[in-house]
Order: C-alpha cells, then sequence, then structure tokens
C-alpha cells in the first residue's frame, strides 16, 4: 500500500459526460500528480500540483481540469467526455518538488466512457 | 527532452534463473532514474532509484539496478526469479538539470513472465 489513495476506482459513463476523479496524497506529501494510463499512450504525465499551485502541465486535454485543496487533496476533471479518454488515470504523490523525490502512486481510478 | 526506452516488450525466465530487465535512457543533464513495477489490476510500485552514488542500487523484493553512465543505461536485475514476479515493469527517468518537475519520463514497460 503506497498510502495515496484514489476514489473511484472504476467508473463508467456515457460519451459527453463529465466525472471527477477523487486523490489522497500520503501523508505529509505536498505534491500531487496525475497520470493517464492507456495501451495505445503508455503512461503520460497530465499535471502537477504542489501545496495548491500548479507547478507543471504534461499532455493535458483542455477537457481536462485539476486542481490542489487546501488540505491537500486533489480532483481531476474530465469533461465531454469521448470513448478515447478511457484509460487508467493514476494519483500520485511525492514530499516535495526536487527531482530525486520518489513518486508514489495509487491503484488507480478506471474509466470507461461508453 | 528526456526519454527512456525498453528494448524488450517481453522478458521470458525460468524460475530460480536471473532476470534482467534492459532500460537506456537519454537526458541534456545527469539522469534521476527509477524502476516500478506493476501488478495487474494495481497501481504503479516504487522497486528503486539512482541518484547519485553507487552505481549498484538495490531495492524492494531482492531487485538492483546498475548505473552505466557510458552505455546510458539503467538494467533492472534478480539474481533469481519467482514466478510471482510475473508483471510489467516501467523504467523512468527525470533530468536533474533541467526544471523538469513532475515530468517523470516513463518507457514503454517490460512484460516479464516467470514461468515455474
Amino acid at each position: 500500500d503506497s498510502g495515496v489513495t484514489q476514489t473511484p476506482k472504476h467508473l463508467i459513463t456515457a460519451t459527453g459526460q463529465r466525472v471527477t476523479l477523487r486523490c489522497s496524497p500520503r501523508s505529509g506529501d505536498l505534491s500531487v500528480y496525475w497520470y493517464q494510463q492507456s495501451l495505445d499512450q503508455g503512461l503520460q504525465f497530465l499535471i502537477q500540483y504542489y501545496n495548491g499551485e500548479e507547478r507543471a502541465k504534461g499532455n493535458i486535454l483542455e477537457r481536462f481540469s485539476a486542481q490542489q485543496f487546501p488540505d491537500l487533496h486533489s480532483e481531476l476533471n474530465l469533461s465531454s467526455l469521448e470513448l478515447g479518454d478511457s484509460a487508467l488515470y493514476f494519483c500520485a504523490s511525492s514530499v516535495g518538488t526536487a527531482s530525486g523525490n520518489t513518486i508514489y502512486f495509487g491503484e488507480g481510478s478506471w474509466l470507461t466512457v461508453v | 527532452a528526456q526519454s527512456v526506452a525498453q528494448p524488450e516488450d517481453q522478458v521470458n525466465v525460468a524460475e530460480g534463473n536471473p532476470l534482467t530487465v534492459k532500460c537506456t535512457y537519454s537526458v541534456s543533464g545527469n539522469p534521476y532514474l527509477f524502476w516500478y513495477v506493476q501488478y495487474p489490476n494495481r497501481g504503479l510500485q516504487f522497486l528503486l532509484k539512482y541518484i547519485t552514488g553507487d552505481n549498484l542500487v538495490k531495492g524492494s523484493y531482492g531487485f538492483e539496478a546498475e548505473f552505466n553512465k557510458s552505455q546510458t543505461s539503467f538494467h533492472l536485475k534478480k539474481p533469481s526469479a519467482l514466478v510471482s514476479d510475473s508483471a510489467l515493469y516501467f523504467c523512468a527517468v527525470r533530468d536533474a538539470a533541467t526544471d523538469s518537475w513532475g515530468k517523470l519520463q516513463f518507457g514503454a514497460g517490460t512484460q516479464v513472465v516467470v514461468t515455474p
């Protein structure tokens, strides 16, 4: 158990809908990351927050947004969903932002868009 | 730009034999290198990392990895594989020289199959 908690574990929704994925980082970790894992794209970095502020953006679509709250939990909002958004979404956390920090991953949220 | 290559989609090994999973990287500065493992329907589990110092890094579950700067490689090894080591293994890199922040760049993954 990495200590990173993600909900829901599985989600099935229709095209055009909006979903919110939730993440609680490990105790003491200030950085939160979101990654997307799909068969064709592999593991793709989406976005990083540190202590409530956005710090880095990767291949995140404009239809997707995220935030980190004062209690450090984070949410990833996916809107106008398309079939291609079906993937495993990981949240991860680390104590800080240094490149040598270990990033610990949650078990992921499986999103299926039908 | 940083990149990682895992040249083998799958590695097959018999239980008890040595296991090696290959990884090469490309960064403009010094690399920070990581190995993760993903079991079916589970998240990524951290195995080990190289930041600096000894080129041989020991990690969880008996795994180790050797950093080779001249060959830009960071191969994962286990002296005696177990059936329970069957999983998907990912190598990842961050460039210490750039403001890479969260951009932990992953390889495509290598499926390890250990047969009894």
